[in-house]
């Protein structure tokens, strides 16, 4: 199956900094998509991108099918953003999702 | 809100019990899939169920087994529990029947076996 890892695995940043999450997979795929868990374990919808950049808000995504990576955008960084982002993955003629291992982001007033 | 709702939220069993966890798609979509996150595998896969029918299997276990009802509700139903089954257990639902739609997660049912 497909391959997916993520870094970096951890990220501590100052409120208002930006930073960028990368994910890389190891196949051709027609799924991406981006999620954040948050403290009581939520998975939220970030981002379905399996090519081109998208932005919402602070946040944006960028995947380069051809080259097999997605970026991850946070920009001015606030205390809410903490929480886990997972990247995952579909292969073409698959049925399930592959996620990454995760990016752990804590964010510091 | 993803439109996705899972029930209980949380459950707490004892070792060889069984359990059922409930997932309603969002209105809109014929697709579930399951997932198990434990701290030692992560977010993997368990099964997916379009339309009624069973598309593909991951790692499930013999001990689990799910089904898709005729309105589209499904059900997880763990047996025969062990320490290891322990879990954050999430549905998600799509509109079409490949991995090529997005998925929209439920908020999960965090099972907590004694």
């Amino acid at each position: 199956g497909i391959q997916v890892e993520q870094s970096p695995p951890d990220l501590i940043l100052q409120e208002g900094a930006n930073s960028t999450l990368r994910c890389n997979f190891s196949d051709s795929v027609n799924n991406l998509q981006w999620f954040h868990q948050n403290p009581w374990g939520q998975l939220i919808n970030l981002f379905y991108i399996p090519s081109g950049t998208k932005q919402n808000g602070r946040l944006s995504a960028t995947t380069v099918a051809t080259e097999r990576y997605s970026l991850l955008y946070i920009s001015s960084s606030q205390t809410t953003d903490s929480g886990v982002y997972f990247c995952a993955a579909a292969l073409r003629r698959d049925y399930k999702l592959s996620f990454g291992a995760g990016t752990t982001v804590t964010v510091r007033a | 809100d993803s439109g996705v709702t899972q029930t209980p939220k949380h459950l707490i069993t004892a070792t060889g019990q069984r359990v059922t966890l409930r997932c309603s798609p969002r209105s809109e979509d014929l697709s579930v899939y399951w997932y198990q996150q434990s701290l030692d595998q992560g977010l993997q896969f368990l099964i997916h169920y379009y339309n009624g029918e069973e598309r593909a299997k991951g790692n499930i276990l013999e001990r689990f087994s799910a089904q898709q009802f005729p309105d589209l509700h499904s059900e997880l139903n763990l047996s025969s529990l062990e320490l290891g089954d322990s879990a954050l257990y999430f549905c998600a639902s799509s509109v079409g029947g490949s991995a090529r739609n997005e998925q929209f997660f439920g908020p999960g049912t965090r099972l907590t076996v004694l």
